[in-house]
Order: C-alpha cells, then structure tokens, then sequence
C-alpha cells in the first residue's frame, strides 16, 4: 500500500487565496483525521471522519476553515480567505477502525506557507 | 481542555547511553495511551499502543511502560544510536463517546551523538 497520500506537498499562497489541502487515505481504512503542527501549539487535532462522516470539528480553528470527506478515499481541507497565521504543516491521518486501540497512519504533510 | 505533558523537552546522549522519557495525562477516564517516533522532515509512525495498567511494550531495543493510576508513561531506550535521533510524542485517548480523538503532548527531541 502506498499510504497515506497528501497533496500538494507544499504550497506557497498570498494572504487572502483560497487554499485546498488535499488526502487519500489508506484503502480500508475508515477513519480519516486533519492536524496541524506548529511550534507554539505542537499538533493540534482539526477535524477527523468516521465513514465519512464528521465526528468532532472542535479543533477547527474558525469558519475560514472546513472539510469535507465525499467518499471512502477521498478528503479536502479548505482555507478560505487563507491568512499569514495559517502557515504551518498539515497533516492527514487515517486508521482502521473507530476507537484509539488503531494505530493512526500519518501522510507526508502539506507545508503551507502564506505570505 | 486535556493536559499532555512530556518530560524533558529535548534530550542530548551520547551513542550507547540509555534514556527514558515522561509521558504525564488525566488519570480519570483513561482509553488508551500512544506512543510515536517522528524524524525530522518525516511523518509520525506509531510505536505502541497501551490501554492498561501495568502494561510493558517492548520493540528492539525501545519499549514502554504504563500506570494508569497515576497517569503516566515510560519510554525506554537502551544503548542509543544515532538513528534513534527523533521526536518522541505521546497520545491521549479519553474514554468517551468520541474515543477516536487523540490529545498530542509536545514530544520529547531526542539527539543521539557518536
């Protein structure tokens, strides 16, 4: 398997453009789950999905920000206006089952930057 | 709002010294505790998992132990190498309807020298 997939790998935006992030998750795996890393706040949990369907968006740091998961093997992250605070890496996860027994698989990240 | 907290921050040892970390969480309503090694430029890789008290994991030359009484975790490395150098993070998972969701500490960087 190729793992968890996330596109692009970096992206370099002006404040004010709508951004998209973008994850595959493992096939077979029907939890999907958005972080973010900074160094002032480590890695934050955003949102995460089980079958598809949003869990707990508590992490979401404000409207600019949403996520949608249209099917099993496919997930977006979006920020809109997009803002110089946002820069970080983002990170997609996915694992088996619901429950924290599963080990969650990581992606490569998306590092975004906002000028 | 949940309370991870990893202990030291960072760590430097010399190849062949042994280390252990902290890893301190709510001890009520406890579901389980992760362990994850992450390399610089790379992506987090679970280690263990641990979900009860008086649990011991062991990979290689790494392993970890867990008291839920008192809410925390060790991690052990025996004879460090260089490849051993990473971030050490360890996971959260309160025991509710929403078991899925993982608190992070802020991770313990370990450098492993010749």
């Amino acid at each position: 398997d190729a793992g968890v997939i996330q596109s692009p790998r970096h992206e370099v935006t002006e404040m004010g453009q709508e951004v998209t992030l973008r994850c595959k998750p493992i096939s077979g795996h029907n939890s999907l789950f958005w972080y973010r890393q900074t160094m002032m706040r480590g890695l934050e949990l955003l949102i995460y999905f089980n079958n598809n369907v949003p869990i707990d968006d508590s992490g979401m740091p404000e409207d600019r920000f949403s996520a949608k998961m249209p099917n099993a093997s496919f997930s977006t992250l979006k920020i809109q206006p997009s803002e110089p605070r946002d820069s970080a890496v983002y990170f997609c996860a996915s694992s088996y089952r619901q429950g924290s027994y599963n080990e969650q698989f990581f992606g490569p990240g998306t590092r975004l930057t906002v000028l | 709002i949940l309370n991870v907290e990893q202990s030291p921050q960072s760590l430097h040892v010399q190849e062949g010294d042994s280390t252990n970390f902290t890893c301190s969480f709510p001890s009520s309503n406890f579901y389980a505790l992760h362990w994850y090694r992450w390399e610089t430029a790379k992506s987090p890789k679970a280690l263990f998992v641990m979900t009860l008290n008086g649990d011991e994991k062991k990979k290689g030359r790494i392993s970890a132990t867990l008291n839920t009484k008192e809410g925390y975790s060790y991690l052990y490395i025996k004879g460090s190498q260089p490849e051993d150098s990473a971030t050490y993070l360890c996971a959260f998972a309160l025991n509710t309807g929403t078991a899925s969701k993982l608190t992070f500490g802020t991770g313990t960087r370990l450098q492993v020298t010749l």
